[in-house]
Formats: C-alpha cells, structure tokens, sequence
C-alpha cells in the first residue's frame, strides 16, 4: 500500500513566523503536490513536483515556497505566515508510471496563524 | 481548461436510501475522472476512477460512477447508503498528458440521517 505521511497533524504558528510542512511518500513515485482545502473552495492546487529539485506552480502559489532535495520528500514552506494561510493542508503523490493519474494523498495538517 | 462542477454542497440521504452525488466536467478530450471521499479530519482517499473502457465503474464500499460523454457527467451513486457513509465528496477531473494534475470539485457534504 501506497503510504504518504505528513509530519504533523495540528500546527499552530504565529503571524510572521516561517512554517515548514513536511511529506513523506514510500511509494518511489515521481509526482508529488501540495494542495490547501478550505471550506467551499474544495482543493487548490499549489505546487507540484515531479522530479527531484524539480518544481512548478500551481493555481495559488503566492506566500509558499516548496523544495524536493529526495524524491520521497516534499516540503512546503511558508516563508512568513499570515492569518489567511489559515488552512488545512494536504499533500499527494503519484507516478506517471500508472498511466492514470491517481493521486495517492497523506492524512492533511491543519494549520491555523494567530 | 479542466475545470469541475459538484452543484450539490449539502445532501440528506436516510439510511438505506439510494444516493446519487452530481458531477460535470470540463474537458476538450477523454478525460481521467476521479471520485475520492474524505471522512472527517482525514485525508482522501480514492473511491473509483475512470480513464477507458467500460462507462460503468465499481468501486470500493460499494459506490459506482457512469461516465456519460454527451452530458460530461459523472455522476456517484450507491444503491443503499450507511451511517458510516457520511463524509465529504470529491469529483476530479485529469488529463492524459502533461504532469498528472488533477482539477477538484468544490465537493458535497453528505449527512445520513437514521
């Protein structure tokens, strides 16, 4: 089983803080994403992976940085938190490899700035 | 580009009911469609896709989708829904080319009522 693991569930950071949230994925997959999911808006995409120290942007990526030094690693970064990146935040892997474009997604961390 | 439509934000469905969750795509080609669920607090997970073939797909816990190219639908349904159903759902729409990215739905909430 595909196994995508997020390295914490519950965050809460002050304004202006810089936040690192971490992704782990077992899988070998090439393609890993960051998404935000707030209520009424379902899932936006933010950045995206697919090769390591390979990144793209996705449809909201102002006030986040990410960087994929391993494959099996995607990090997000808030490089200085504000109280509208209050948000859950999921991320997702997938490997071109299945032809599909599964996407295979971590448990989320919920993240509120004060 | 892709885009997705859930008109749906809320359903009431009582318990051994039938359930049929609404979905319409955007998309120039084939596309990938997706249905994934999401149980509270937890990540998504996936309950049935489409890319080719037979238009009538089974998935896990007993949900089916039709894909209906002429009204660019696809549409979830299970034949008797279970408390344990409720939970939020998620259409998603991809294309066959370029990086895997996968365009959401806004989602629809289903409650099960006793």
């Amino acid at each position: 089983d595909v196994k995508v693991t997020q390295s914490s569930r519950y965050l809460v950071k002050r304004t202006g803080e810089k936040v690192f949230l971490e992704c782990v994925q077992d899988m070998d997959h090439e393609n890993m994403f960051w998404y935000r999911q707030d209520p009424g808006l379902g899932l936006r995409l933010i950045y995206f992976s697919y090769d390591v120290k390979m990144k793209e942007k996705g449809d909201i990526p102002e006030g986040y940085s990410v960087s994929r030094e391993k494959k099996e690693r995607f990090s997000l970064i808030l490089e200085s938190a504000s109280t509208n990146q209050t948000s859950m935040y999921l991320c997702a892997s997938s490997s071109p490899g299945t032809g599909s474009n599964e996407q295979y997604f971590g448990p989320g961390t919920r993240l509120t700035v004060t | 580009a892709q885009s997705v439509t859930q008109p749906d934000i809320h359903i009431t469905v009582s318990e051994g009911a039938s359930l049929e969750l609404r979905c319409n795509y955007s998309y120039g080609a084939t596309p990938y469609l997706f249905w994934y669920v999401q149980s509270p607090g937890q990540g998504l997970q996936l309950l049935l896709k489409y890319f080719s073939g037979d238009t009538l797909v089974q998935g896990i816990k007993g949900f089916e989708a039709e894909f209906k190219r002429s009204q660019s639908s696809f549409n979830l349904r299970k034949p008797s829904v279970h408390w344990s159903d409720a939970a939020e759902y998620f259409c998603a729409v991809g294309s066959n080319t370029g990086f895997q990215k996968l365009v959401f739905g806004t989602g629809t909430r289903l409650l099960v009522s006793p």
